[in-house]
């Protein structure tokens, strides 16, 4: 069974910085590349960056480039965002999901984690 | 605002069938596929089509995807209760070089 689980989110004073994880299970992890996708409270869903699994290619959205950095192990099993320069409209829960191949097609997600940016 | 462009809201009774749309432009739906999701309340978005019309295992054939040149359609029939959620498309980008969403259409099953 495909679980996907994200952790390390939590509040952060804006300029801060966060680095989220997502354990990944139930698939061989390398094969895949692997996105995270945002939504702040009440809104939509945005697509942050993505990672591929066969050659390392990484793509990001314009609102998080120069301040966020998507990384992966596969040795662990484990993607990674590091987020640093957060603002309040960073704000948001973070979902990580499968994405075979980065076309848009994400079909496992985590349950999410809530990365707050308040002072 | 979105790059791709759902209508906000939409609505029918049980038993009916309901369409929603997403309109893109020739460097999203144009060139590539488009996906479909349906987010419950409080929960996380799940696969509802890929490749513009494939229904991933489980998903009921009352959904129905289509795509014609710089627009998608999701299609549902025989509406259910339960079907009363958030519905998303999302697509690649060629131009912006990263995957673009919908903003969201919220079913209303009356």
């Amino acid at each position: 069974e495909v679980q996907l689980l994200e952790s390390g989110g939590g509040l952060v004073q804006p300029g801060g910085s966060l680095r989220l994880s997502c354990a990944a299970s139930g698939f061989t992890f390398s094969n895949y590349a692997m996105s995270w996708v945002r939504q702040a409270p009440g809104k939509g869903l945005e697509w942050v960056s993505g990672i591929s699994g066969s050659d390392g290619s990484i793509y990001y959205a314009d609102s998080v480039k120069g301040r966020f950095t998507i990384s992966r192990d596969d040795s662990k099993n484990t993607l990674y965002l590091q987020m640093n320069s957060l603002r309040a409209e960073d704000t948001a829960v973070y979902y990580c999901a499968r994405d075979p191949p980065i076309t848009g097609r994400f079909d496992y997600w985590g349950q999410g984690t809530l990365v707050t940016v308040s002072s | 605002q979105s790059v791709l462009t759902q209508p906000p809201s939409a609505s029918g009774t049980p038993g009916q069938g309901v369409t929603i749309s997403c309109s893109g432009s020739s460097s999203n739906i144009g060139s590539n596929t488009v996906n479909w999701y349906q987010q419950l309340p409080g929960t996380a978005p799940k696969l509802l089509m890929y490749s513009s019309y494939q229904r991933p295992s489980g998903v009921p054939d009352r959904f129905s995807g289509s795509k014609s040149g710089t627009s998608a359609s999701l299609a549902i029939s025989g509406l259910q209760s339960e079907d009363e959620a958030d519905y998303y498309c999302a697509a690649w980008d060629g131009r912006l070089n990263g995957v673009i969403f919908g903003g969201g259409t919220k079913l209303t099953v009356l």
